[in-house]
């Protein structure tokens, strides 16, 4: 079985400053990897996905994630914040060659502040 | 482009009611997803459907039943619902091999 671990619930940044979201994850298998972000009252929209190949992957709004197999990590980033990337921002797991039944880990609220 | 489309979008019952939450999908993917979200929680798979006739349970699918009507259509039914239940509720879909789930807009319920 797969899990996950975003180790921070809230992050509070000022605009224009970089943020980094932190998402550790636990699994025996071979696994994709995900982020995923949600505005208030809304769905959930992919952000960026790690399925094989660069482990720095580059997504949409100016984010990217680097894949550490070795610390089981895939953390979040972006040099340069805007008010309007204030969300919540979900990691997820799946396993490889398996069905694509998602884990996900308990969100972090970035909050960005002028 | 309508995606995955949730109906209700809001609903409040009273302990016992029962309900069903109605998913539908036009984008021709074999697999839908229900999941439910709580603060702090994340989100957590209650059912999932690989294809038409077919569901698995997830992490948490006590309290509810799935019914996969057809390839487009997958609805979660609450036969007796319990405060416990009050959430937000996220029908999903893929297609096999793409690795990109869709998410509709969420319905939100309340039991009281």
């Amino acid at each position: 079985a797969q899990s996950v671990t975003q180790l921070d619930s809230q992050v509070p940044v000022f605009e224009e400053a970089p943020v980094e979201l932190r998402c550790n994850y636990s699994s025996s298998v071979s696994v994709y990897l995900f982020w995923y972000v949600q505005y208030p009252n809304q769905g959930l929209q992919l952000l960026l996905k790690y399925l094989s190949g660069s482990t720095l992957v580059k997504g949409i709004n100016g984010f990217e994630a680097e894949f550490n197999k070795s610390q089981t990590s895939f953390h979040l980033r972006k040099p340069s914040v805007h008010i309007s990337d204030t969300a919540e921002y979900f990691c997820a797991v799946s396993p490889q060659g398996g069905s694509e039944k998602l884990v996900f880990g308990k969100g972090t609220k970035l909050t960005v502040n002028p | 482009n309508a995606g995955v489309t949730q109906t209700p979008k809001f609903q409040v019952l009273k302990t016992g009611q029962s309900m069903t939450l109605q998913c539908a999908q036009d984008m021709n993917h074999n697999s839908m997803y229900w999941y439910r979200q709580d603060p702090g929680m994340g989100l957590r798979l209650i059912y999932y459907s690989a294809s038409e006739g077919t569901t698995d349970k997830g992490e948490v699918p006590n309290g509810y039943n799935v019914s996969r009507l057809n390839k487009r259509e997958f609805s979660l039914r609450l036969e007796s619902a319990a405060p416990s239940q009050t959430s937000v509720y996220f029908c999903a879909s893929t297609e096999v091999g793409r690795n990109t789930i869709y998410f509709g807009e969420g319905s939100w319920l309340t039991v009281v």
